[in-house]
């Protein structure tokens, strides 16, 4: 059953905690990328990786951090840098970075408590 | 200016009415359009998927792209209950460097029964 696993479901960050959200996919996809979204706004572009050991910033990677160690699992860290965490995080992947057709994950709902 | 412009509505329409949801650009270079629906608190899903002008029909969705005008739209024939969900308009230039997406906000819609 192929597909984009992402964890926890929710998460709650306390303040000045560093936090890790987990996304794992089995499609043998190249690409990989974090989006976080807002309400009343579109998904925005954290991180992107499009071959393992390798990633680039988005629109808004500040106090944010990833890694691609391997080409099924793509960590992102939300840092005690980010000040506004609140937010839903999507994972997704494609099979190749100029792919446009994207697979997400279910998100990760994180709130700060 | 937003690149992409989307009318987060929300939207009810009856049962087995036509939907139209649409979005405006700024940005030329786009040469690719999609659009992705995404139901409560999960993951977007690709609905269609648009190279340039025209239109694309997939059983009761039908996209049209008009470029000249810098507009896309997404038409749902028969609406059911289950098309209730919030749809994302997406877009890519074909220029090197510049893969990523850029996404509208959402248009959320509610299909009464």
């Amino acid at each position: 059953d192929g597909g984009i696993t992402q964890s926890p479901k929710y998460l709650f960050r306390k303040e000045g905690q560093n936090v890790t959200l987990s996304c794992e996919q089995n499609l043998n996809h190249d690409a990989m990328y974090w989006y976080r979204q807002d309400p009343g706004q579109g998904l925005r572009l954290i991180y992107y990786s499009q071959i393992v050991n390798d990633f680039q910033k988005g629109d808004i990677a500040e106090g944010y951090s990833v890694s691609r160690e391997k080409k099924e699992s793509f960590p992102l860290t939300v840092t005690s840098a980010q000040k506004n965490p609140t937010a839903f995080y999507l994972c997704a992947s494609s099979p190749k970075a100029t792919n446009e057709k994207l697979f997400f994950g279910s998100g990760t709902q994180l709130s700060v408590l | 200016q937003k690149e992409v412009e989307q009318d987060p509505g929300p939207l009810s329409v009856p049962e087995g009415a036509i939907v139209s949801l649409n979005c405006t650009y700024s940005n030329s270079a786009f040469q690719y359009f999609m659009w992705y629906r995404q139901y409560s608190r999960k993951g977007p899903e690709l609905l269609m998927y648009t190279y340039s002008s025209g239109n694309k029909e997939d059983g009761r969705f039908t996209a049209q792209v008009d470029k000249s005008s810098k507009y896309i739209s997404l038409f749902i024939r028969d609406s059911q209950p289950s098309d209730s969900a919030t749809y994302l308009c997406a877009m890519r230039a074909t220029n090197f460097g510049n893969e990523k997406l850029t996404f509208g906000t959402g248009t959320r819609l509610t299909i009464i029964p």
